[in-house]
């Protein structure tokens, strides 16, 4: 069964720093990975995907994550935090091989101080 | 939001009381997924459908059940809620054509 771990509840940065929010996974077969990013109040929205190919991907609002695959890793970054990036991110995970469930982290608030 | 709406949107109920929310989608996605919200916990998975009467469980489907009796309504029911139940709700559909979940706006469900 495939599993995600986010190690951090929280991730402080100032503004204007580069930010890094950790994502781990397990799967049995090849893995496609998501981060989602949750507003207060609003629903899950969509910021990048890993399915093939390069490991360096980029999504929405500046952010990039890397796959690595040897470390089982998908660590979210970006060079220049805004204010506006606080929020709730969530790594999510599917066993494509396998598997139509697709599984979330516990999540991680990012701060961005001003 | 690729069309997705979620009824009710509030609901407070009592202990015991059965309790439907209803996933609607417009775009003819044959994957739906029910996840419940809860501090802590992050997002887990309920049930989901990959086709009309098609349906699996996910990491916390006791006390559950779902249905799919046609493409664009995915219905969750709780039989007999319990105070635990008390979460917010999201529905989402997997694009797969663009391998990418889209989720409805959510249901906030209160159990006294």
């Amino acid at each position: 069964a495939q599993s995600v771990a986010q190690p951090e509840d929280q991730v402080n940065v100032a503004e204007g720093n580069p930010l890094t929010v950790k994502c781990t996974y397990s799967v049995s077969g090849n893995p496609y990975l998501f981060w989602y990013v949750q507003y207060p109040n609003r629903g899950l929205q969509f910021l990048l995907k890993y399915i093939t190919g390069d490991n360096l991907v980029k999504g929405s609002y500046g952010f990039e994550a890397e796959f690595n695959k040897s470390q089982t890793s998908f660590h979210l970054k970006k060079p220049s935090a805004l204010v506006s990036d606080s929020a709730l991110y969530f790594c999510a995970v599917r066993d494509y091989r396998r598997d139509d469930k697709i599984i979330f982290g516990k999540g991680t608030r990012l701060h961005i101080l001003p | 939001d690729a069309g997705i709406t979620q009824s009710p949107r509030h609901k407070v109920t009592e202990t015991g009381t059965p309790v439907t929310l209803r996933c609607h989608q417009t775009e003819n996605h044959r994957y739906m997924y029910w996840y419940r919200q809860d501090p802590g916990h992050g997002l887990r998975l309920i049930h989901y459908s990959y086709g009309v009467k098609d349906t699996d469980k996910g990491e916390v489907s006791d006390g559950y059940s779902v249905s799919r009796s046609k493409t664009e309504d995915f219905l969750l029911t709780l039989e007999s809620a319990t105070s635990s139940q008390t979460s917010v709700y999201f529905c989402a559909i997997r694009d797969r054509g663009r391998e990418t979940q889209y989720f409805g706006p959510g249901t906030r469900l209160l159990v006294l």
